[in-house]
């Protein structure tokens, strides 16, 4: 049973626009939430990550959101950029900190 | 200079084989791990070492045996290889468990049986 979860696998955005993409997890004893971004052939790259004693961390165009009543995090990219298309991945974590559950990630499209 | 390098990056064997995927990090890190991205693309943790000692062991098949000479290398061995073995299999590193900095990854290997 998968305890994160992306519902969309892909997202299309226009340049210049927000991209958002939505996690749901379903363990609520997650406290510590993190994206990764990974292209092809690469491994996944750490982007941003949010404890559960916030609601709201931002790092340039990169924000991430967490809903802790509703078990929901999502990413805002703004301005979205065709560099920033690739595949978004999730994860979550427990106090012990060496072991994340992941998403199976949205592929973020960014039309120029 | 790769900070988290798997070979190889591709590997295509037979049924019944056995076969070694190699990671190397270079960032001074105590912990390394094994994930396994499905074909559903989930990646799933699978080992995890601290420091050469195994700390985490999801439930992998015992043909799967990891291996730690010291803490910049773990190998993962995987012996009789099944066709449902195929997937990416990707190593990371991280700082000492608790820091919450997130892992650094390889590039994957990606393992096809056929």
């Amino acid at each position: 049973d998968q305890q994160v979860k992306q519902n969309s696998p892909s997202l299309s955005v226009q340049e210049g626009r927000i991209s958002i993409l939505n996690c749901d997890y379903t363990n609520s004893m997650f406290d510590y939430f993190l994206w990764y971004k990974k292209y092809p052939a690469e491994g996944p790259t750490f982007l941003i990550s949010i404890s559960s004693i916030k609601d709201k961390n931002e790092d340039g165009r990169f924000t991430v959101f967490l809903n802790k009543s509703a078990k929901h995090l999502s990413l805002h990219i703004v301005p979205s950029q065709p560099g920033d298309s690739a595949v978004y991945f999730c994860a979550a974590s427990r106090y012990n900190f060496n072991k994340f559950y992941f998403g199976s990630g949205t592929k973020l499209n960014v039309k120029p | 200079d790769t900070a988290v390098s798997q070979t190889p990056k591709y590997l295509v064997t037979q049924m019944g084989n056995d076969k070694s995927i190699k990671c190397e990090q270079n960032l001074g890190h105590d912990t390394m791990y094994w994930y396994k991205q499905d074909s559903k693309k989930f990646l799933k943790i699978m080992f995890s070492y601290n420091n050469k000692e195994l700390i985490i062991n999801e439930t992998v098949p015992n043909r799967f045996s990891p291996k730690s000479p010291d803490k910049a290398h773990l190998n993962l061995h995987i012996n009789s290889l099944e066709l449902g073995d195929s997937a990416v299999y990707f190593c990371a590193s991280s700082q000492v468990p608790g820091q919450g900095v997130g892992y650094t990854f390889g590039s994957g290997t990606r393992l096809t049986v056929v």
